[in-house]
């Protein structure tokens, strides 16, 4: 079994770029492949990356995923912060066939 | 287009049973899994397990077995979660999601409150 830590929260301006991470405590980050949901105030979890960096159809590119191997970590980035974009992401990866999600990150655009 | 739509709130109260329903639309229900997963209330999502939408068996997390029951309607396209014997720290919101090839879609949540 492992865990997926993220940052509790961070902020940034509307146009600029943040980073979220998500470090695996045991196991390689790239043995399995990583989700990324996003969950505005009041609503269901949508995808915005899945297998690591692939973007559904309907989400911008502002949104990308990449994992960093020397930290074991996984990473969604997001470009031209908008204030839509305010809302807390988890981070998802399997072991064996069961889901373990991050903790989540609250993300403020102010 | 897809859309997982759940059956309305619940309140509850403790020892009592609650079968959350969670409707499929949109694609063929026996293609594809149905995850399970609670929030509770301010807090993250917890995986509670899946069930083959093919076979019907299910496969249940570590914290989810004993009290807590997936199971199908193929005929409606249909998953249910039933939660017997309810407490208090069972007051969450409960999201079914369809894992497909480009993520996850998931239903709006049904919010299951247990109070005296």
């Amino acid at each position: 079994n492992f865990m997926l830590t993220q940052p509790h929260s961070v902020s940034e301006s509307p146009g600029k770029t943040v980073t979220i991470s998500c470090t695996r405590s045991s196991g390689s980050i790239a043995s399995d492949s990583v989700q990324w949901y996003q969950q505005r105030p009041g609503s269901s979890p949508t995808t915005v990356i899945y297998e690591i960096n692939q973007r559904p159809s309907g989400v911008p590119d502002r949104f990308s995923g990449s994992i960093d191997s020397s930290s074991n970590s996984a990473s969604l980035t997001i470009s031209g912060l908008k204030t839509e974009d305010e809302a807390d992401y988890f981070c998802q990866s399997y072991d064996n066939t069961n889901w373990v999600f991050g903790g989540g990150t609250k993300l403020t655009v102010l | 287009q897809v859309q997982l739509v759940q059956s309305g709130s619940e309140l509850k109260k403790p020892g009592a049973s609650v079968k959350v329903s969670c409707k499929a639309s949109g694609y063929t229900f026996t293609t594809y899994a149905m995850n399970w997963v609670r929030q509770a209330p301010g807090q993250g999502l917890e995986w509670m397990g899946w069930i083959n939408t093919d076979t019907g068996n299910p496969t249940y997390a570590q914290g989810f077995t004993g009290r807590f029951v997936f199971s199908l309607d193929t005929s409606v396209n249909t998953a249910y979660l039933q939660i017997s014997n309810l407490k208090a720290e069972d007051t969450a919101l409960y999201y079914c999601a369809r894992e497909y090839t480009s993520g996850s879609d998931w239903g709006q949540g049904t919010l299951v409150t247990v109070s005296s």
